[in-house]
């Protein structure tokens, strides 16, 4: 069981470039959630989906940022044209269908963009 | 609003000292709390959750709900406690989501 995989474990990106992130949850698992920590603060919660479905996205921002997990393959979190204010720790976590999500979170160990 | 706060950025303590790592929540239901902990290069993992009364690694926490407070303790602090310490709450027992809301953290020293 390897646990929820997250990469790249570092991205740089230039300003107005594309970050993809990518997302594999524990096997059997077919919950994902996105986390995002800025500097200094918490983690914020952005977006929970289940296969090929959105079913909560009331923290992501409006713009530039999209997340899909579809039915073969990792869930990708997606920021087009990326600013110097995206440069944070993004967490994935995943739980298995059966158990109520905040108890059976495992978190992946995060992938750090840093926009230039 | 849904807040966690956790007042203390830092907290150092000699090792064998007691331990009180502070979080006050505001929800206007009835959520669940947890600690999340993340030692030194290591992915965030659980601590310990309200709802099932445990001790983990010798840390408890009590919801209190007149307070809106879940401080987690332990009485005799050890140097492999050092880490950051995350409160954070669920109302997944009202909305069908289980998103966390997380405090900013509290790292622990434990001095030997």
């Amino acid at each position: 069981n390897a646990g929820v995989m997250q990469n790249p474990r570092h991205l740089v990106r230039r300003r107005g470039q594309e970050a993809r992130l990518r997302c594999s949850p524990v096997k059997g698992h077919s919950h994902v959630y996105w986390y995002r920590q800025l500097p200094e603060e918490g983690l914020k919660f952005m977006v929970y989906l289940q296969k090929e479905n959105i079913i909560d996205e009331s923290g992501m921002p409006k713009e530039r940022f999209s997340a899909e997990f579809p039915k073969e393959g990792p869930s990708i979190l997606r920021i087009q044209q990326v600013v110097r204010g995206d440069s944070a720790a993004y967490f994935c976590a995943s739980s298995p269908s059966t158990v109520t999500g905040a108890y059976g979170y495992t978190f992946g160990s995060g992938t750090r963009l840093t926009v230039v | 609003a849904q807040r966690v706060t956790q007042p203390e950025k830092l907290l150092s303590v000699f090792k064998g000292a007691p331990v009180e790592l502070k979080c006050n929540y505001s929800y206007s239901g009835s959520p669940e709390l947890f600690w999340y902990v993340q030692y030194s290069r290591q992915r965030l993992q659980l601590l310990l959750r309200h709802i099932s009364r445990e001790s983990i690694k010798g840390f408890t926490a009590d919801l209190n709900k007149g307070e809106t407070s879940f401080h987690l303790k332990k009485p005799f602090a050890q140097e492999e406690d050092s880490a950051m310490y995350y409160c954070a709450l669920s109302g997944a027992y009202f909305y069908n989501t289980d998103k966390l809301i997380f405090g900013t953290g509290t790292r622990l020293q434990v001095f030997p």
